[in-house]
């Protein structure tokens, strides 16, 4: 059975502290997503990654950064929590187009994060 | 204008009746269709998935595609509580395979 799993499902922390959301995949995917969902906005791309230590800017990648050292983790970074980043945070992973015909993302539970 | 509408509701219907879900886009170069449904507090997980135009139908839904429209829609037969729940429905182009373009997606309710 496919699975995406993130570390934790429910975080607080503290406006300025750093913030490591991990994300692991089962599946030898190689693209892997970290996506913010909020209400009325829905879910926009942070950033995403298609091969060990490759990475592209999304729609929003202020305030974070990322890192996948290994094809089956990528890591989401808030270098300094804002209240703003208090979020539901979901990482999926997608198999690349060229090796399977269906490309479907596939979704970890998330996590939710608040920033107090 | 976004790439792709979707009316957030919230929708809200009897157990059993046929429901319909929809969205818009703008891209004619979109050819990859999918529907999510996530339930609260969890993460969306694929439900259909249709390449370029047609129907496809798998148990009590059916998705379809009118490309020439731009008009994507999921429809639910005997609808159940079970299926309360928020639709997504996602799409991407060819050569732009990393990325899913999201509808906000439909909150619905069916109710006993």
């Amino acid at each position: 059975d496919v699975k995406v799993t993130q570390s934790s499902r429910y975080l607080v922390k503290r406006t300025g502290e750093k913030v490591f959301l991990e994300c692991v995949q089962d599946m030898d995917h190689e693209n892997m997503f970290w996506y913010r969902q909020d209400p009325g906005l829905g879910l926009r791309l942070i950033y995403f990654s298609y091969d060990v230590k490759m990475k592209e800017k999304g729609d929003i990648p202020e305030g974070y950064s990322v890192s996948r050292e290994k094809k089956e983790r990528f890591s989401l970074i808030l270098e300094s929590a804002s209240t703003n980043q208090t979020s539901m945070y979901l990482c999926a992973s997608s198999p690349n187009r060229q090796v399977k015909k269906n490309t479907e993302a596939f979704f970890g539970q998330g996590t939710r994060l608040t920033v107090v | 204008q976004k790439e792709v509408e979707q009316d957030p509701g919230p929708l809200s219907v009897p157990e059993g009746a046929i429901v319909s879900l929809n969205c818009t886009y703008s891209n004619s170069a979109f050819q990859y269709f999918m529907w999510y449904r996530q339930y609260s507090r969890k993460g969306p997980e694929l439900l259909m998935y249709t390449y370029s135009s047609g129907n496809k139908e798998d148990g009590r839904f059916t998705a379809q595609v009118d490309k020439s429209s731009k008009y994507i829609s999921l429809f639910i037969r005997d609808s159940q509580p079970s299926d309360s729940a928020t639709y997504l429905c996602a799409m991407s182009a060819p050569g732009n395979n990393r990325k899913l373009i999201w509808g906000l997606g439909t909150s619905l309710a069916v109710n006993p």
